[in-house]
C-alpha cells in the first residue's frame, strides 16, 4: 500500500534525449510536488501543485514541464537533457503542510 | 531571504547515547518546521513537527525545540539506535506559503 509511488526508480540515459518520471499519491491529498536533490543531499523544490492548478514554479528551466491529469497524479516530462539534470528526483503530497515523500527517481544523464 | 542551514554537516554518536541535531533558520516569518529522516536509497521520511506557537514538542524518543527569539531548532533523539542512522533535515514554511524550504542536512551515524 505505497502512499506516494513514483517510477521508474532509476533512469539511465543520454543527453539530449526526453524524458518523463511518474508519480502517484493514493493518500486523497490535494497538493503535489517535485523536489530535486542534488549529490550534496540538498532537497529544492521544483513544482507544486493544488488539485490539479500549478501554484509554485521555482526557478527551474522550461525543458522541466509538470503535467497533472488529476489530483492523485503529478508526472515530470524533461525535454533535451543535460548533464546537470542528473540528480535525485522526489515526487511528494502534502496533507496540512505535512509532506510525504516517495522514494525518489535517480536520473543519470550520460 | 529565505535560508535554513545546519550547524554540523556529520554527527557520529554511541549506541544508547542521546543525539541532538541543530538548525538555523533566517526567516522569521516561517510559522512551521518539520524534522525529516532520510535512509540510504529513500525519501524523506516525517519525524515530528512544530508550530511557531509552541516552543517544544515531543514524540517518540524524539523531541523538538523551538527558540523564534534566535531562530533556532533542534531534534533531540533519545538512547539512538542503530537504525536511526541517517541525514536529519529540518524543514521551514512560511505563513500562508505552501513552500516547505529544507536544510542542508545531517548525517547521522551511530556506532554499535
Amino acid at each position: 500500500d505505497t502512499a506516494v509511488s513514483q517510477t521508474p526508480k532509476y533512469l539511465v540515459t543520454q543527453m539530449g534525449n526526453d524524458k518523463s518520471i511518474k508519480c502517484e499519491q493514493n493518500l486523497g491529498h490535494d497538493t503535489m510536488y517535485w523536489y530535486k536533490q542534488d549529490s550534496k543531499k540538498f532537497l529544492k523544490i521544483m513544482f507544486s501543485y493544488n488539485n490539479k492548478e500549478l501554484i509554485i514554479n521555482e526557478t527551474v528551466p522550461n525543458r522541466f514541464s509538470p503535467k497533472s491529469p488529476d489530483k492523485a497524479h503529478l508526472n515530470l516530462h524533461i525535454n533535451s537533457l543535460e548533464l546537470g539534470d542528473s540528480a535525485v528526483y522526489f515526487c511528494a503530497s502534502s496533507q496540512e503542510g505535512k509532506l510525504f515523500f516517495g522514494s525518489g527517481t535517480q536520473l543519470s544523464v550520460l | 531571504g529565505e535560508s535554513v542551514g545546519l550547524h554540523l554537516p556529520t554527527l557520529s554518536v554511541q549506541e544508547g547515547d542521546n543525539s541532538i541535531i541543530n538548525c538555523a533558520y533566517s526567516n522569521s516569518a516561517s510559522d512551521y518546521f518539520i524534522w525529516y529522516k532520510q535512509e540510504s536509497g529513500k525519501g524523506p521520511q516525517f519525524i515530528i513537527d512544530i508550530r511557531s506557537n509552541m516552543d517544544k514538542r515531543q514524540g517518540q524518543r524524539v523531541t523538538v525545540l523551538l527558540n523564534k527569539t534566535v531562530k533556532h531548532l533542534s531534534l533531540q533523539i533519545a538512547a539512538t539506535q542503530p537504525g536511526d542512522s541517517a541525514v536529519y533535515f529540518c524543514a521551514e514554511r512560511k505563513g500562508g506559503s505552501e513552500k516547505l524550504v529544507f536544510g542542508k542536512g545531517t548525517k547521522l551515524t551511530v556506532n554499535p
